[in-house]
């Protein structure tokens, strides 16, 4: 199965600024998958990230709050823009590298203060 | 809305017993099953996957699928403290890359 990298693991961050997450893959995936897990609750997806192609974001999230990058087959960004509390949570990728469910990174868990 | 149902527990059984896991799904044409296990502070991992109706047993791992009823069960037996953590069933449907997950059971191994 594929391994990711992912970048920071936690950062604590001043409300109104953005914070910047990578993954980096170990083998070239189509899609990449980012997800965000809220304390106490189960994953959410925010966006299919593709490969030269504008992001696909899930009903509830937007491009101007959580604007991705996909610049390659082995690399995904995230930003997570005009950060609240309530963006306080533990941020995911992830891939489907074969038919056998997901892969993830280890996540960053993000506190906005 | 396609949902995917797990009592969120605690669970709570002494070591060396069997441990049960329960998940309902909604979407009928849910393919693909999947349990993954997440210890505090980490991301979750594969433990099992099954796309037919029976058991699938792997080591002290058994899920077993019954689509008729939507229902995907996880059995762990010899149950270790190490076993301790949180385990997210989801379900993927055909013709979609998507997976939902459900909310997640938290079981504790009592040693």
């Amino acid at each position: 199965s594929a391994v990711i990298s992912q970048k920071p693991s936690r950062d604590i961050c001043q409300r109104g600024t953005s914070l910047t997450i990578q993954c980096q893959v170990d083998s070239q995936v189509t899609m990449m998958f980012w997800y965000r897990q809220q304390p106490g609750q189960s994953l959410t997806l925010i966006a299919t990230a593709n490969q030269g192609s504008e992001a696909t974001y899930e009903s509830g999230f937007v491009i101007d709050k959580f604007p991705i990058s996909r610049p390659n087959l082995t690399f995904s960004t995230l930003t997570v823009s005009n950060m609240s509390p309530e963006d306080s949570s533990i941020y995911l990728c992830s891939v489907e590298a074969s038919d056998y469910g997901y892969t993830f990174g280890s996540g960053t868990r993000l506190t906005v203060v | 809305q396609k949902e995917v149902e797990q009592n969120s527990g605690p669970l709570s059984v002494p070591e060396g017993a069997i441990a049960s896991l329960n998940c309902t799904y909604s979407d009928r044409g849910s393919q693909s099953f999947f349990w993954y296990r997440q210890y505090s502070g980490k991301s979750p991992e594969l433990i099992m996957f099954i796309y037919s109706n029976g058991d699938k047993e792997d080591g002290r791992f058994t899920a077993q699928l019954n689509k008729a009823s939507q229902y995907v069960s996880l059995l762990i037996r010899d149950s270790q403290p190490s076993d301790s953590a949180t385990y997210l069933c989801a379900v993927k449907s055909s013709g979609t890359y998507k997976y939902i997950f459900g909310t997640g059971t938290r079981l504790k191994v009592l040693a």
